[in-house]
């Protein structure tokens, strides 16, 4: 069962236009998430985090938006550059219960069109 | 520079051989994880490690073996490879206080025939 889910495996966004990535999750236990980047032929990096007790964190030119009461988040990028194409996952962790995993989407593909 | 290293970055082996793949960081990080990417399905967690001498398992940890004897190093082993382990593996690394900003190495791509 699939816990993090990014029903969206690739996104096309024209340059300088707002990208959305979504990120739905099934456990309510869930009280922290992530966002990484992840080029080609490297590691994925950290991009921005939220708590549950927040409902919108902003960095720059990404936000991400947490909807507790629909298990649901997104990261907005504003404006979008081609070199924020990349995958893009989001994470999630509880870590009230002890748990020290990460669990992972799919990932989504975005493409900055230039 | 504040890094995660693994070797080698690219193997191929056959079914069957035992092989490592080492995992070192630089950062006096309490906690690292080992994970598998592979196509449709993202980012899967093998095993990680709180500190020295412990270890748990992640969500896929059939086929693999990890140690901890100390801080920096983190290795995973494949005692009897099989096909079905042919993937991307990352290793990562943070502190304890702070388990979502991990920084991952640059992966090791594996290939077992």
């Amino acid at each position: 069962d699939q816990q993090v889910k990014q029903n969206s495996p690739s996104l096309s966004v024209q340059e300088g236009r707002i990208s959305i990535l979504n990120c739905d999750y099934t456990n309510s236990m869930f009280d922290y998430f992530l966002w990484y980047k992840k080029y080609p032929a490297e590691g994925p990096t950290f991009l921005i985090s939220i708590s549950s007790i927040k409902d919108k964190n902003e960095d720059g030119r990404f936000t991400v938006f947490l909807n507790k009461s629909a298990k649901h988040l997104s990261l907005h990028i504003v404006p979008s550059q081609p070199g924020d194409s990349a995958v893009y996952f989001c994470a999630a962790s509880d870590p009230g219960a002890g748990s020290y995993q990460l669990t992972f989407g799919k990932g989504t593909k975005l493409s900055v069109i230039p | 520079e504040a890094q995660v290293t693994q070797n080698p970055r690219y193997l191929i082996t056959v079914t069957g051989k035992k092989l490592t793949v080492t995992c070192s960081q630089n950062m006096n990080h309490e906690y690292m994880s080992w994970y598998r990417q592979d196509p449709g399905l993202g980012l899967r967690q093998i095993y990680y490690s709180m500190n020295v001498e412990v270890t748990d398992k992640g969500d896929v940890p059939e086929g693999y073996k990890v140690s901890r004897k100390e801080k920096r190093n983190f290795p995973l082993i494949l005692e009897s490879p099989s096909p079905n382990q042919t993937s991307l593996y990352f290793c990562a690394s943070s502190f304890i206080g702070n388990l979502g900003e991990q920084y991952f190495g640059p992966g090791t791509r594996l290939t077992v025939t």
